[in-house]
């Protein structure tokens, strides 16, 4: 029944690697989301797609990057892991048929910079 | 300055004990606010939407209402399933379609 599926559910890389967060979803959202998650901090917006092969900045861009080449995939880039990316991230879909900020997440990929 | 704010940060119930969870916010032009539920190892799960000031939504013994500054989401005599993380998250005209969540409230209902 899993709906919105993260590849990786722990990641252990070293600073400077190259990093991809692989996210699927099978509800044919057209919307997806990456956030990432800290203590004290709340959910913050990396990046979004309201269709293949779009994507707009969220609120904390910088350090990553995305690509959306099919509807039900969107991949998280870091192309230069830092100390400082250590974290929760969370993808999300969402459909304006049922309200665009009803999201659905997946379980998380908790990712560590060492 | 925090745009969504929510308090207790976290908040320890006795099994059938109600209480609140607050959520307040200083955005303005609020197009709806949102409240989702987080497990522990979990992504956060949808719960509710309020969009004018007077809604109230229910389920189960969860209550959400909505004030002009602030929602409420009232747990009645909770259960210890009940225990997880509550967000809550606001869609505002400043910040276009986007949700701004807060740090959200840890709830853990002892039996």
């Amino acid at each position: 029944d899993v709906k919105v599926t993260q590849s990786s559910r722990y990641l252990v890389k070293r600073t400077g690697e190259k990093v991809f967060l692989e996210c699927v979803q099978d509800m044919d959202h057209e919307n997806m989301f990456w956030y990432r998650q800290d203590p004290g901090l709340g959910l913050r917006l990396i990046y979004f797609s309201y269709d293949v092969k779009m994507k707009e900045k969220g609120d904390i861009p910088e350090g990553y990057s995305v690509s959306r080449e099919k509807k039900e995939r969107f991949s998280l880039i870091l192309e230069s892991a830092s100390t400082n990316q250590t974290s929760m991230y969370l993808c999300a879909s969402s459909t304006p048929k049922s309200g665009a900020n009803v999201l659905t997440f997946g379980a998380g990929s908790r990712l560590t910079v060492l | 300055e925090d745009q969504v704010t929510q308090s207790p940060e976290a908040l320890r119930l006795q099994e059938g004990e109600s209480s609140s969870l607050n959520c307040s916010y200083t955005v303005s032009g609020l197009r709806g606010l949102f409240w989702y539920r987080q497990d522990p190892g979990k992504g956060p799960e949808f719960l509710f939407t309020l969009y004018s000031a007077g809604e109230e939504k229910e389920k189960e013994r969860l209550k959400a209402t909505l004030t002009k500054k602030e929602s409420f989401l009232h747990i009645t005599a909770p259960k210890p399933e009940d225990s997880a993380t509550y967000l809550c998250a606001v869609q505002a005209v400043e910040y276009g379609n986007k949700l701004v969540f807060g740090a959200g409230t840890i709830l853990r209902v002892k039996s």
